[in-house]
């Protein structure tokens, strides 16, 4: 089993609707989570950046942690044909820790 | 634009052969992460630098090797190359170890 489970897609949603991405992990001292945005040809993003359990909004992108059920999610409102990308989940165990472990990415494509 | 620049952004070459990939962070950034980026593996992490000094490892093949110099540009080198490391490979750069990491826009490495 991978540390980082992601449905690779690819995702598909009309303009404006709500988009709702998920990781499962299986290693529970993972405790900082992120979401990176890859474009194509491109290098990903930081999106959001989270500590713990927990939401964090930021415009309209929402990111919850759910660390007692190992699972992530990102949800994009609003969606746009721009949010079209690779959205790849990551994390690490403290602070301090500098490698990311990555899932897959999933391909969401928004159409007009 | 995230500041982190990698040359080249293609290279083809041939089995058995030896290239060098070359990253300088954004102004200001003390640490070099190098990630690969393939299909089925999806975004790993290979070597971490700062200031100079090589201060974790990830997935890295022994073929591979990498440093960091004095003005803090990266090179990442990787020999005897097989089919295999056809891929994707990144650089990103953060302030401190442990800070957000800000990723280049990739070299594209086709093995033939």
């Amino acid at each position: 089993q991978k540390e980082v489970e992601q449905d690779p897609g690819p995702l598909s949603v009309p303009e404006g609707a709500i988009v709702s991405l998920n990781c499962t992990y299986s290693n529970s001292a993972f405790q900082y989570f992120m979401w990176y945005r890859q474009y194509s040809r491109k290098g990903p993003e930081l999106l959001m950046y989270t500590y713990s359990s927990g939401n964090k909004e930021d415009g309209r992108f929402t990111a919850q942690v759910d660390k007692s059920s190992k699972y992530i999610s990102l949800f994009i409102r609003d969606s746009q044909p721009s949010d079209s990308a690779t959205y790849l989940c990551a994390m690490k165990r403290d602070q301090a820790g500098t490698a990311l472990i990555f899932g897959k990415g999933t391909t969401l494509s928004v159409s007009s | 634009d995230s500041g982190v620049t990698q040359t080249p952004k293609h290279l083809i070459t041939a089995t058995g052969q030896r290239v060098t990939l070359r990253c300088s962070p954004r102004s200001g950034d003390l640490s070099v992460y190098w990630y690969q980026q393939s299909l089925d593996q999806g975004l790993q992490f290979l070597i971490q630098y700062y200031n100079g000094e090589e201060r974790a490892k990830g997935n890295i093949l022994e073929r591979f090797s990498a440093q960091q110099f004095p003005d803090l540009h990266s090179e990442l080198n990787l020999s005897s190359l097989e089919l295999g490391d056809s891929a994707l490979y990144f650089c990103a750069s953060s302030v401190a170890e442990a800070d957000t990491q800000y990723f280049g826009p990739g070299t594209r490495l086709t093995v033939l």
